[in-house]
């Protein structure tokens, strides 16, 4: 059975460019989270995909999307960045959206916005 | 507003004393809530919540409604236990998790 696993692990941009983050869920899960983590607080939810559909939103502006594939990995993509989009970025997977099973997270990406 | 709270960013004790790590929340409806556990160089991962009633690694926590705590217990401390622990609530049935800022838990030899 394999992990959550994210990529990149890290990467550098300047503001106004965009950025796609990827995540595969581990091995039978059918649904994923992501979460955004400034710098000395706790994960804040951005959005949850569960078969395909977004399921769920937090209050991030629209230039935050994501998408969700066939074999239920993921995406998040992050348009005209801002300085304070900086952070470690957390995927989840589940194995439904109705959150009565454990989410398993990812090891994260950090971005850092310059 | 769903909101929960850790009041201490930083929570540094002896090997063998007692812990507790705070959380306090604000919920309209049916809670359930959950405490998770960061240790160095790994990553986040489920320690507890409270519909098991079960206690891992030594550590018990209480949901208690009047109060709106769900506070983290270990009668024991060991310096294994040092790590980051967030304190979550999940919010109806979409499975999003609101997390606390988190408190380190140091355990000193």
């Amino acid at each position: 059975e394999t992990g959550v696993t994210q990529s990149p692990t890290h990467l550098i941009k300047t503001r106004g460019q965009q950025v796609t983050l990827r995540c595969s869920s581990q091995s039978g899960h059918n649904t994923v989270s992501w979460y955004q983590q400034a710098l000395g607080q706790g994960p804040q939810f951005i959005f949850q995909y569960y078969r395909e559909e977004e399921n769920g939103r937090g209050n991030f502006p629209p230039r935050f999307s994501g998408l969700q594939f066939p074999n239920y990995s993921s995406e998040l993509n992050v348009n005209a960045l801002e300085l304070d989009d900086s952070a470690l970025y957390l995927c989840a997977s589940s194995l439904a959206s109705g959150g009565k099973h454990e989410q398993f997270f990812g090891p994260g990406t950090r971005l850092t916005v310059l | 507003a769903q909101r929960v709270t850790q009041p201490e960013k930083l929570l540094s004790v002896f090997k063998g004393a007692p812990v507790e790590l705070k959380c306090n929340y604000s919920y309209s409806g049916s809670p359930e809530l959950f405490w998770y556990v960061q240790y160095s160089r790994q990553r986040l991962q489920l320690l507890l919540r409270h519909i098991s009633r079960e206690s891992i690694k030594g550590f018990t926590a209480d949901l208690n409604k009047g109060e709106t705590s769900f506070h983290l217990k270990k009668p024991f401390a060991q310096e294994e236990d040092s790590a980051m622990y967030y304190c979550a609530l999940k919010r109806d049935n979409t499975g999003k998790l609101i997390f606390g800022q988190g408190t380190t838990l140091q355990v000193k030899p």
